[in-house]
């Protein structure tokens, strides 16, 4: 059983577009969420994470949004470009000291030139 | 890949054969981690260490054992391998418990015939 669900499983995007994953969990435990980004050959990397206690984070052209009550959160990348062209996962988590992540399956995302 | 080595990097086996993968970090991490990825599944995690001797299990940890003998070295074994765990598995490492940041290894490619 998949306790984040992640969408699209691929995404194809212009250059200088805006591309958006979508995910949702159900565990009303998690309370951290983490982004990463995983390029072919590669393992997973930190890109992006948040607490539930705020709405939304950006660091550069990523933002997270997050909704509470919805329990989704999403992953924007703003100015898209070619070597954004990776696979990303979103995770939850919560606090048991050994920081177990949950992953969801993941999107393919290509930036076209 | 934060200091983190995987050994070996590809490994094709035949089923009912044991097998051992070996994730070494120089970080001198605490906690250190096995996912499994595979196509529609995401990561998922198989076993964890937050101390040398001290493992637990993830959410797949059927048909696999760890052990942790130093600081430094984490040691995934299938005992009989099956096709079903033909994947691609990643070592993780990190610094504390929940919130902080897990580092991934490059990955072991295993083919089970």
């Amino acid at each position: 059983q998949q306790q984040v669900k992640q969408s699209p499983q691929s995404l194809i995007v212009q250059k200088g577009g805006i591309s958006i994953i979508n995910c949702a969990y159900e565990n009303t435990a998690f309370d951290y969420f983490p982004w990463y980004q995983q390029f072919p050959g590669k393992g997973p990397a930190l890109l992006i994470a948040i607490r539930p206690d705020v709405s939304e984070k950006k660091e550069g052209r990523f933002t997270i949004s997050f909704n509470k009550s919805a329990k989704q959160f999403s992953l924007h990348i703003m100015d898209s470009q070619p070597g954004d062209s990776a696979t990303y996962f979103c995770a939850a988590t919560y606090q048991t000291g050994a920081n177990n992540l949950f992953f969801g399956t993941g999107t393919r995302l290509t930036v076209i030139p | 890949d934060a200091g983190i080595t995987q050994s070996p990097r590809h490994k094709v086996t035949e089923t009912g054969t044991p097998v051992t993968l070996r994730c070494h970090q120089t970080e001198n991490h605490r906690y250190m981690y096995w996912y499994r990825q595979d196509p529609g599944h995401g990561l998922r995690l198989i076993h964890y260490s937050y101390g040398v001797k001290d493992t637990d299990k993830g959410e797949v940890s059927d048909g696999y054992s760890v052990s942790r003998s130093k600081t430094e070295d984490f040691l995934l074994t299938l005992e009989s391998a099956t096709s079903s765990q033909t994947s691609v598995y990643f070592c993780a490492i990190s610094f504390s418990g929940t919130y902080n940041e897990q580092f991934f290894g490059p990955g072991t490619r295993l083919t089970v015939l």
